[in-house]
């Protein structure tokens, strides 16, 4: 069955760091979103790519972060600069057209020291 | 906000038991879907409800939706220690919007 698949699935960094998280979304897909949880909290939207621009973006999602599609597999998240509270899993997804429904990675664990 | 509310925040139960999750959301959607969380893990999707249905089944879990009432419940049967995980709800608003998701049910299957 196809999924889609995060990497790294931990990264520790310092405080002021650069930082990409790497997705391959589900092929044929064509929406791509990424989400993030802080430990214990709910499931927060960030952004979404469609056609390769950014359809929607969350007011989490400041200058601070980036998305891309570098080549035809690959979705990226760049935080420019990390701060503490950017410490959080952070999911990608990709949508099926047919159903609606999200496919989930298994995440990617920031933590920021 | 469309964000979906969940109620209970936790819920703890015996094996063979069910288990009752409601959520409650504020704007007219497409449609509303059920996803669960293992702890540490990604979401899976479970279950997908149109605004213009009121019931749906799928194995042992069973969605209500009432959109007069803006709410959904799902329900688990005879539940098992393997259904322990987080449960939320996310609204597809009406239009090409992201998924918004609520704060999720904790559920507790003791066997």
């Amino acid at each position: 069955e196809p999924e889609v698949t995060q990497t790294p699935s931990h990264q520790v960094t310092q405080m002021g760091q650069e930082v990409i998280l790497r997705c391959v979304p589900i092929s044929n897909h064509l929406y791509f979103y990424w989400y993030r949880q802080i430990l214990g909290q709910k499931v927060e939207f960030l952004v979404s790519f469609y056609n390769n621009e950014i359809s929607e973006k969350s007011e989490i999602f400041d200058d601070q972060f980036s998305v891309e599609r570098p080549d035809g597999s690959n979705f990226t998240l760049k935080i420019r600069s990390t701060k503490l509270e950017d410490s959080a899993m952070y999911f990608c997804a990709s949508r099926s057209e047919s159903t609606g429904e999200l496919f989930f990675g298994e995440g990617s664990r920031l933590t920021v020291l | 906000s469309q964000q979906g509310e969940e109620d209970p925040q936790a819920l703890s139960i015996q094996e063979g038991e069910n288990a009752t999750m409601n959520c409650s959301y504020k704007t007219s959607i497409n449609n509303l879907q059920w996803y669960r969380q293992n702890s540490g893990r990604g979401l899976v999707h479970l279950i997908l409800i149109r605004s213009n249905e009121r019931e749906k089944h799928s194995g042992r879990l069973r969605v209500t939706l009432d959109t007069s009432k803006k709410s959904s419940s799902l329900l688990i049967t005879a539940s098992r220690a393997a259904d322990t995980a987080s449960y939320f709800c996310a609204t597809d608003a009406e239009g090409n919007t992201p998924l918004v998701f609520g704060k999720g049910t904790r559920l507790s299957v003791i066997a």
